[in-house]
């Protein structure tokens, strides 16, 4: 089975930066994603992580270490538009499907 | 616009009722995927299907059912319905077989209250 875990919730400043950490335990992966949503809308695709490694897009910027089990999802710059939950998934190898953490729900203060 | 669709976007029931949810995936996907998302809980995988086929199974509930159709439209048929059932219902699509991200893309979600 999965197991995922990341932060309830953080807080952070207009122009700052903030790491959100996942730590994940899967018997099969295959791929971590990050995911945005805000409230009562539909999740939308931000990064993808297979290998080891910093994956930068942006703003954004997304790290994995498989033999820890770990990423962080990086937001520099912040602005308010970015106070969302941010949702942790790991990918089964087998089937495709995603298995999600409880996600983050981050609120950006002026 | 994502390019799946759901449809209801809202729908009010009373317990013991029951309802479908219907999702159409993005042209070209063959890989249809159902969540819910109760309030302020994480997204909870309730089944998958390819191609027609049902392909993976989560905590789905025995009252709960859905089905992919020849022309890849899903249903999630949701019966004796409870209060605890109210949630957001989100149907996500992918490509096949495709390498790398393989990324799920999700529909607007049917909000279901039962009353």
């Amino acid at each position: 089975g999965q197991n995922i875990d990341q932060p309830t919730e953080m807080t952070a400043t207009e122009g700052a930066i903030v790491q959100i950490n996942c730590t994940y335990q899967t018997s099969g992966f295959n791929g971590l994603f990050w995911y945005q949503q805000h409230a009562g809308e539909a999740p939308t695709f931000l990064s993808y992580n297979v290998l080891d490694g910093l994956e930068e897009k942006g703003r954004f910027s997304s790290f994995l270490s498989r033999s820890k089990g770990y990423s962080y999802l990086l937001l520099k710059e912040l602005q308010m538009k970015d106070s969302a939950s941010y949702l942790c998934a790991v990918r089964d190898r087998d089937t495709d499907k995603l298995i999600f953490g409880t996600g983050t729900r981050l609120q950006v203060f002026p | 616009d994502s390019g799946v669709t759901q449809t209801p976007k809202h729908l009010i029931t009373a317990t013991g009722q029951r309802v479908t949810l219907r999702c159409s995936p993005r042209s070209g996907d063959l890989s249809v995927y159902w969540y819910q998302q109760s309030l302020d809980q994480g997204l909870q995988f309730l089944i998958q299907y390819y191609n027609g086929e049902e392909r993976a199974k989560g905590n789905i509930l025995e009252r709960f059912s859905a089905q992919q159709f020849p022309d890849l439209h899903s249903e999630l048929n949701l019966s004796s319905l409870e209060l605890g059932d109210s949630a957001l219902y989100f149907c996500a699509s992918s490509a096949p077989g495709v390498a790398g991200a393989n990324v799920l893309t999700f529909g607007a979600g049917s909000r279901l209250t039962v009353l």
